[in-house]
């Protein structure tokens, strides 16, 4: 079956402008979660939806970051007035949750590369 | 300091060569993943163990809760086995928990 598919693959934006990244996931994986990788640096928890349950957002870095996700489809996660330090790879990951969201194998997506100039 | 410690950082070997990948962490866990990332940015879980041991192919993981410590081994290694492997824990942090990553070991196997 398909993976974890993003779109876009690069996005290349400038200082100030609005981006929208979109992450589909497995077909029945409650649980979808996204990550940050800025360059040279290790991965960041930025949210986690869990089915119909009010997502986790404490890893949001600000409130220029937004994401939503309908029932147990497709998520879009925002970034309003993007700064250079957005610049970065999103990656989205979706699992079961067979015994609880960080306690089943992740399938991550190839993320989407985030260049604000 | 960051709650989920790898070493080494880097790792370069012959082929052939046992490789062993730490990782530690703070506070106790009740599971723990091994991430491979390949050189063009894709991401593959490779393990999630809660006690024990666990083995798929030429990769070995072990864990052990008490300890605080697991380890990725990669037996007989190969110039495609480069990559940065990354373990992962899901940590507590202000009321939510949520998965905590290593910054990551860069691993290269030379020909």
């Amino acid at each position: 079956g398909a993976g974890v598919s993003q779109s876009p693959s690069n996005k290349v934006t400038e200082k100030g402008k609005d981006v929208e990244l979109r992450c589909d996931p497995i077909s029945g994986h409650t649980a979808l979660y996204w990550y940050r990788q800025r360059l040279g640096q290790g991965l960041e928890f930025l949210i986690y939806f869990q089915g119909n349950s009010a997502p986790d957002k404490s890893g949001l870095p600000s409130d220029r970051f937004s994401a939503e996700r309908t029932g147990e489809s497709v998520s879009t996660l925002t970034i309003q007035r993007t700064q250079q330090e957005d610049s970065a790879v999103y990656l989205c990951a979706s699992s079961r949750l067979d015994a609880g969201p960080y306690y089943n194998e992740q399938f991550f997506g190839p993320g989407t590369r985030l260049t604000v100039l | 300091k960051n709650e989920v410690e790898q070493s080494p950082q880097n790792l370069t070997a012959q082929e052939g060569e046992f490789i062993t990948i730490n990782c530690s962490y703070s506070v106790g866990i009740s599971a723990l993943h091994w991430l491979q990332q390949h050189p063009g940015g894709g991401i593959v879980s490779l393990f999630m163990l809660s006690s024990g041991k666990k083995k798929h192919g030429r990769l070995i993981a072990t864990i052990n809760i008490q300890e605080k410590h697991s380890s990725l081994h990669i037996t007989a290694s190969h110039p495609r086995d480069s990559a940065v492997y990354i373990c992962a824990a899901p940590l507590w942090n202000f009321g939510n928990e949520k998965l905590t990553f290593g910054t990551g070991t860069r691993l290269t196997i030379i020909p």
